[in-house]
């Protein structure tokens, strides 16, 4: 079973403030994914990576940034967090049979 | 432009009772479907899936139908349980090496 791992899970933070979401995954997969996930929203796709120094714009990508370090490591910041970037956010991984796999979420409160 | 529309988006059922899920998408491109599911505290996980070369796919009590000329697809749920309360995502991509959309999602809920 594919892992991908997310750190911290809970994360409160001010608005302004700095913050970095943590993924790996141990699965040699090619594709790392960034979501948000809100109510309403369904899964919306932030950025992504194809391997270790690509990345992707995703459909909301203003206010973030990425960044893919190896193959394992797949990182988002949030440089000057705001209010309306509190979300659930979900790192994923895929290999080239194209399923999907999610890490368990890392719920962000921007107060 | 939504890639992948779902309905409905919300839907409660009476245990034993069949749930219908639909989704509509626009990429003539698009050949794989899956379907996800999502439990509270969980991230989405692979529950069906179907190539475009086929009409259904069942696995137990879930079955994915897809309509290439109408651009459709639905997930059937025969003799629902409580268990199946959760979020389900459709989604659709042109096969490897290419991205994959989602739909918004539907939250079912299975009364006893």
């Amino acid at each position: 079973e594919a892992a991908v791992t997310q750190s911290p899970r809970n994360k409160v933070t001010v608005t302004g403030g700095n913050v970095t979401l943590s993924c790996r995954q141990t699965n040699s997969h090619n594709y790392m994914y960034w979501y948000r996930q809100d109510t309403g929203h369904g899964l919306r796709l932030i950025h992504y990576s194809y391997g270790a120094g690509n990345l992707q714009i995703g459909d909301v990508p203003d206010g973030y940034k990425a960044t893919r370090t190896t193959q394992e490591d797949f990182f988002l910041l949030l440089e000057l967090a705001s209010p309306s970037q509190t979300s659930l956010y979900f790192c994923a991984s895929a290999g080239g049979n194209t399923e999907v796999f999610f890490g368990k979420g890392t719920r962000l409160t921007v107060v | 432009q939504q890639q992948v529309r779902q309905s409905p988006q919300s839907l409660t059922v009476w245990e034993g009772g069949t749930t219908v899920l639909t989704c509509s998408y626009e990429d003539s491109t698009f050949n794989y479907f899956p379907w996800y599911q999502q439990f509270p505290g969980e991230g989405p996980a692979l529950l069906i899936s179907i190539l475009s070369v086929s009409d259904k796919k069942e696995d137990g009590r879930f079955t994915t139908f897809f309509n290439k000329r109408e651009k459709k697809l639905s997930l059937h749920i025969i003799d629902s349980q409580p268990g199946d309360s959760a979020t389900y995502f459709c989604a659709a991509s042109a096969g490897s090496n290419n991205r994959i959309f989602f739909g918004d999602g539907t939250q079912l809920v299975v009364k006893p």
